[in-house]
């Protein structure tokens, strides 16, 4: 599985704009960009996925570098309830609508201020 | 909206005993997983699960580990003889739904089990 590098942690204010990155150098052609994100004592959620045009959802925005190296989730104004850990996850397409399992790594623990 | 669920919530066992967590996916989904979170660890994947067969498994899921889908809508994962290494919280997932194009997995709240 194609590897990424996240932060391990991340603070920001309350109603403020989070941006939360995430390398993926040896991403291949084939690979989606998946992020989830994980609330204290629930399980993962999904947040958005995006292969190379940025997107945009009522979660968050995901900005993908032109090379497709690096990523960016974006939360335009955060709030307590978005304080999670996040997941950024390489998705092969040509396996998405089989039985892919997702591989977690250690995420980025982002801590919202209030 | 649709959820996975899983029973129980907290289960408390004592070393060699077997357990049983339980899920019930999305109706309409077609592809189970487990996964397991050791407390203040990584999300590990266990096994996944299509057409009634394990289509993958981690090397965490070795022969004291089975999964099960009895009746169509349940999803179990079975432990045989629980070592104390065995505690955790383990999520149940599943993804799939005909037309759905994001192979999104959907998560359940977790099953925490203590082994003593």
């Amino acid at each position: 599985d194609a590897k990424t590098t996240q932060p391990n942690s991340m603070e920001s204010n309350e109603e403020e704009p989070v941006h939360l990155p995430c390398n993926h150098s040896t991403i291949s052609g084939t690979d989606y960009i998946h992020w989830y994100r994980q609330l204290p004592s629930q399980g993962p959620e999904y947040v958005i996925h995006g292969l190379t045009s940025n997107v945009n959802n009522r979660m968050a925005s995901l900005a993908i570098a032109e090379d497709r190296k690096s990523s960016t989730l974006i939360l335009h104004r955060a709030t307590l309830r978005d304080a999670a850990v996040y997941y950024c996850i390489l998705r092969d397409v040509r396996r998405i609508q089989g039985a892919q399992k997702l591989v977690f790594g250690q995420g980025t623990r982002l801590t919202i201020n209030p | 909206e649709p959820e996975v669920t899983q029973t129980p919530s907290h289960q408390v066992t004592q070393m060699g005993q077997e357990v049983i967590l339980r899920c019930v996916p999305i109706s309409n989904h077609l592809y189970f997983y487990w996964y397991r979170q050791i407390l203040g660890q990584k999300v590990e994947f266990l096994v996944s699960f299509y057409n009634n067969e394990i289509s993958e498994k981690s090397e965490i899921f070795d022969d004291q580990f089975s999964v099960e889908r009895p009746d169509g809508s349940n999803f179990t994962l079975k432990i045989r003889s629980t070592k104390l290494e065995d505690s955790a919280m383990y999520f149940c997932a599943s993804s799939g739904a005909p037309g759905q194009l994001t192979g999104e997995l959907f998560f359940g709240e977790g099953s925490r089990l203590t082994v003593l």
